[in-house]
């Protein structure tokens, strides 16, 4: 298993540009999230998902977009990029996200997005 | 709503020192506990957790016990070593995965 795979690992963006951070898992897994990292305030989440074709908003979901056609990909989209996204971001999954299981979030390696 | 507090870092220790770092937590309803690891240029894995009160989590040395009473998660370790320099996060869930703001350990030789 590849696990939680994220590309690309490394962007550079210019204010008002758009893109998409790709995500995907080989687990089957049921959830899927992202997270943004950013100093001294841990990880945020932005959106996440319960399975495919329902996305809900996470704590900081404002100027992104999701998408979850397939169980697989789980897509981040910066509509217009602003500085203040300027962060680390974390796609993860599991097997379930609601309620209180304790199943185990599995993360990618992060991808560093930098608004010029 | 929920929410994770960590001492604040960072935490400078010398190799086999003993390590306690605390995590308290805010949440409606009995939430699971975890401590996850973050190591240089690497996403979060998963340290340990607990389910329920009183529930000790153990993994690398590494333990956390569930005190509902203090609502309190903290971590421990005997003895760190230089590998343990690394960025450790407090969470709990409960309807949503909720974080703290994480405590950089570094350990010298």
């Amino acid at each position: 298993n590849a696990g939680v795979t994220q590309t690309p690992k490394f962007q550079v963006l210019k204010t008002g540009q758009s893109m998409t951070l790709q995500c995907a898992q080989d687990m089957n897994h049921e959830y899927m999230s992202w997270y943004r990292q950013d100093p001294g305030m841990g990880l945020r989440l932005i959106h996440y998902s319960v399975g495919a074709g329902i996305t809900d908003q996470g704590e900081v979901p404002n100027g992104y977009n999701v998408s979850r056609s397939t169980t697989e990909d789980f897509p981040l989209r910066l509509l217009s990029a602003a500085p203040s996204q300027t962060s680390v971001y974390f796609c993860a999954s599991s097997y379930s996200g609601g309620g209180r299981e304790s199943y185990e979030q599995y993360f990618g390696p992060g991808t560093r997005l930098t608004v010029t | 709503g929920d929410s994770v507090t960590q001492m604040e870092g960072p935490v400078t220790l010398s190799e086999e020192a003993f390590l306690t770092i605390n995590c308290t937590y805010t949440a409606t309803g009995y939430p699971s506990l975890f401590w996850y690891v973050q190591y240089p240029g690497e996403g979060l894995q998963l340290l340990l957790k607990a389910t329920k009160a009183d529930d000790k989590g153990s993994n690398k040395g590494f333990e956390a016990t569930y005190r509902k009473e203090t609502t309190s998660f903290h971590l421990e370790k005997g003895s760190v070593q230089v590998s343990d320099s690394a960025v450790y996060f407090c969470a709990l869930r409960s309807n949503k995965l909720v974080f703290g703001a994480g405590t950089i350990l570094r350990v010298k030789s």
